[in-house]
């Protein structure tokens, strides 16, 4: 069974600032593990995803995540905050093959300040 | 443009009615799940179709169900509706040809109101 811990259900930043979004999973099975990004009224838009070849993963729209097993943790980070990535974000697990349901955590809504 | 799409976009309909929300896989994808978005639950994972098939079953209700069809559309319907299936109900697919590690890519939604 997989599940995912988001700690910090919002987040607030200022524009050009270091975005941080906690993200801790839990898998029976080596975990496939993935960001997706949802902006108001629409669909959730994947941002990046680990597969087991790099630790270091980067995505669209300058975000990346750290794969650390020893931490049963996938942090996603961008360095400098834009105004359009105001948006709630979902880390999810799934189990460590193609085809399987993804289990989402509970959503990290980020607020960027001019 | 994720490529699934998913009508309608909104429906609104009274307690006790049924409804059927569908869904369109991008193009070559053969998985199809359904996922239903609340304030109170979150995401989850309702069930999922391969090629025609139920593959994996998960907190759906017993008043709703699912199907894929053979052209691979997938249709999930809702019938005995009470106010707490009001929710945002998403379609996802995903590739299943060698090199996927399961990525699914979601369809814009259905926004569901049941008064």
């Amino acid at each position: 069974a997989q599940s995912v811990t988001q700690l910090g259900s919002h987040v607030s930043v200022s524009e050009g600032a270091l975005v941080l979004l906690r993200c801790n999973y839990s898998s029976s099975v080596p975990p496939y593990l993935f960001w997706y990004v949802q902006y108001p009224n629409q669909g959730l838009q994947l941002l990046l995803k680990y597969t087991s070849a790099a630790t270091l993963v980067k995505g669209i729209n300058g975000f990346e995540a750290e794969f650390k097993k020893s931490e049963t943790s996938f942090h996603l980070t961008k360095p400098s905050a834009h105004m359009s990535d105001a948006a709630e974000y979902f880390c999810a697990v799934s189990a460590g093959t193609a085809g399987n349901k993804l289990t989402f955590g509970g959503g990290t809504r980020v607020l960027v300040k001019p | 443009d994720s490529g699934v799409t998913q009508t309608p976009k909104h429906l609104i309909t009274a307690t006790g009615q049924r409804v059927t929300l569908r869904c369109s896989p991008r193009s070559g994808d053969l998985s199809v799940y359904w996922y239903q978005q609340s304030l109170d639950q979150g995401l989850q994972f309702l069930i999922q179709y391969y090629n025609g098939e139920e593959r994996a079953k998960g907190n759906i209700l017993e008043r709703f169900s699912a199907q894929q069809f053979p052209d691979l559309h997938s249709e999930l319907n809702l019938s005995s509706l009470e106010l707490g299936d009001s929710a945002l109900y998403f379609c996802a697919s995903s590739p299943s040809g060698s090199g996927s590690v399961g990525e699914q890519y979601f369809g814009p939604g259905t926004r569901l109101t049941v008064t």
